[in-house]
């Protein structure tokens, strides 16, 4: 069974905290690693996608990094705005057998002026 | 980038009876995804719908249950048939694959009362 593991859960912060979220995922045949905002009433939209170990991404105060010897990665926000509450999901692109996003359970961050 | 328009976006709905939700999207497209958000679960995969073929159901879901067409590369629809309050959700389409960022329609909110 293939999973795909986010943590935490949920997290509130005050408006300038830095944060980061940890997403788990199979070290094996290992093709891309997908990250998405998703604000409610709204679509899910792409942050970033990841293919090599060692990838680090930016955009503005969000970035990302990628270690998929061990199957984690990071997604840091710096100086928390209100408007980055939203739920930050992570993917993992399957082609074994199927081709398909798999995706964690999200972690919803809500940030406090 | 692709736009994806989705509908209804919410409905509340009997138990037992039937409801489709449409997607168009702005370009052709060969796979197009239908995914499901259970309260508090992660986005799982229902079906993969390729144009001129039938849909490629994950485990756990059925035809008869998530009947899905897609008449020609721009559009699909998901019904979700015999509706119970376990199948409150939010249903999701998507496209997009692999090393690049999926798009998504804005959600049906579903609730079966």
């Amino acid at each position: 069974i293939l999973n795909v593991e986010q943590s935490p859960q949920s997290l509130h912060v005050q408006e300038g905290d830095s944060t980061n979220f940890t997403c788990s995922f199979p070290s094996s045949n290992f093709y891309a690693l997908h990250w998405y905002r998703w604000e409610t009433a709204k679509s899910p939209e792409a942050l970033f996608v990841m293919t090599l170990n060692g990838d680090e991404k930016k955009k503005g105060r969000i970035s990302a990094t990628l270690n998929t010897k061990e199957g984690y990665s990071y997604l840091y926000i710096k100086g928390s705005q209100p408007e980055d509450s939203a739920t930050y999901l992570c993917a993992f692109w399957h082609e074994v057998g199927s081709y398909k996003l798999i995706f964690g359970s999200g972690t919803r961050l809500l940030v406090r002026p | 980038s692709a736009v994806i328009s989705q509908k209804p976006s919410r409905d509340i709905c009997q138990r037992g009876t039937s409801l489709t939700i449409q997607c168009q999207v702005d370009s052709q497209v060969t796979m197009m995804f239908w995914y499901r958000q259970q309260p508090g679960q992660s986005l799982t995969l229902i079906a993969t719908a390729n144009q001129g073929s039938e849909a490629t159901y994950e485990s756990g879901f059925v035809i008869d249950k998530f009947p899905i067409s897609r008449p020609n590369l721009t559009f699909s629809t998901l019904t979700v048939s015999n509706m119970s309050p376990e199948d409150s959700s939010i249903y999701l389409c998507s496209i997009g694959q692999g090393k690049t960022e999926a798009f998504f329609g804005q959600g049906t909110r579903l609730t079966v009362v």
